[in-house]
């Protein structure tokens, strides 16, 4: 159990565009699901906290209106990467707690999602 | 606030040899530690968590830590390290409470030599 996948796994777009990943707990409820962004060979950068049904809490200096998140339900949230330039390019990893139960206070991590911007 | 510093960038060690990496955390209280591998273009793999009780964990692969309240450490450990462990590895705190946040440490990548 505990499963959290990513989709896409790999997308590579325009600058300019805009660009949306889904995160998805796929055998449990998240109240609450984090996103990362992680540099080539640096470490995973925490860049907000979102809980289902409210707005997500960045971290200082993330801006949230390039980087925003919506958390619709309890097995889904999305990053949404606004009018993406080269530099948002990275890996981007999402993770989800459950909201009861066994293990509420650990996150389980999606594959990442790697972000191509040309 | 929590912080999590990994020493070492980098290590090379000789295939069969032991391993240790090293983590040192600043927190309040205890707080819940992590370490994680990650291969490269891949996502996170759990190797071992600390919560409470034994200090001595146990995790994947072989792979062990001890935290140690007193040097606020919680080094993995391996006693014979095999090709297939390089990679990167990610040492993290976990808050114990609110939104359960987590920290990574940069990181100290791993090489093994044949």
């Amino acid at each position: 159990g505990a499963v959290v996948s990513q989709h896409p796994s790999r997308v590579i777009c325009k600058s300019g565009t805009s660009v949306k990943i889904e995160c998805r707990s796929l055998d449990f409820q998240a109240t609450t699901m984090f996103w990362y962004r992680q540099f080539p060979k640096q470490s995973l950068m925490l860049m907000a906290t979102s809980n289902e049904g409210s707005k997500a809490t960045y971290e200082q200096g993330v801006e949230k209106d390039k980087f925003l998140i919506n958390h619709a339900s309890l097995t889904l949230s999305t990053l949404t990467v606004t009018s993406a330039h080269p530099e948002d390019s990275s890996f981007y990893i999402c993770s989800a707690r459950r909201r009861q139960g066994v293990a509420y206070n650990e996150q389980f991590f999606g594959p990442g999602t790697r972000l191509t911007v040309l | 606030a929590q912080s999590v510093t990994q020493p070492d960038i980098h290590i090379t060690v000789s295939e069969g040899a032991s391993l240790e990496l090293r983590c040192n955390y600043s927190y309040g209280a205890t707080p819940y530690l992590f370490w994680y591998v990650q291969s490269p273009g891949q996502g996170l793999q759990l190797l071992l968590k600390y919560f409470s009780g034994d200090t001595l964990v146990q995790g994947i692969k072989g792979f062990e830590a001890e935290f140690k309240r007193s040097q606020s450490s919680f080094n993995l450990r391996k006693p014979s390290v095999h090709w297939s462990d390089a990679a990167e590895y990610f040492c993290a705190v976990g808050a114990t409470s609110g939104t359960y946040k987590y920290i990574f440490g940069t990181g100290t990548r791993l090489k093994v030599l044949a």
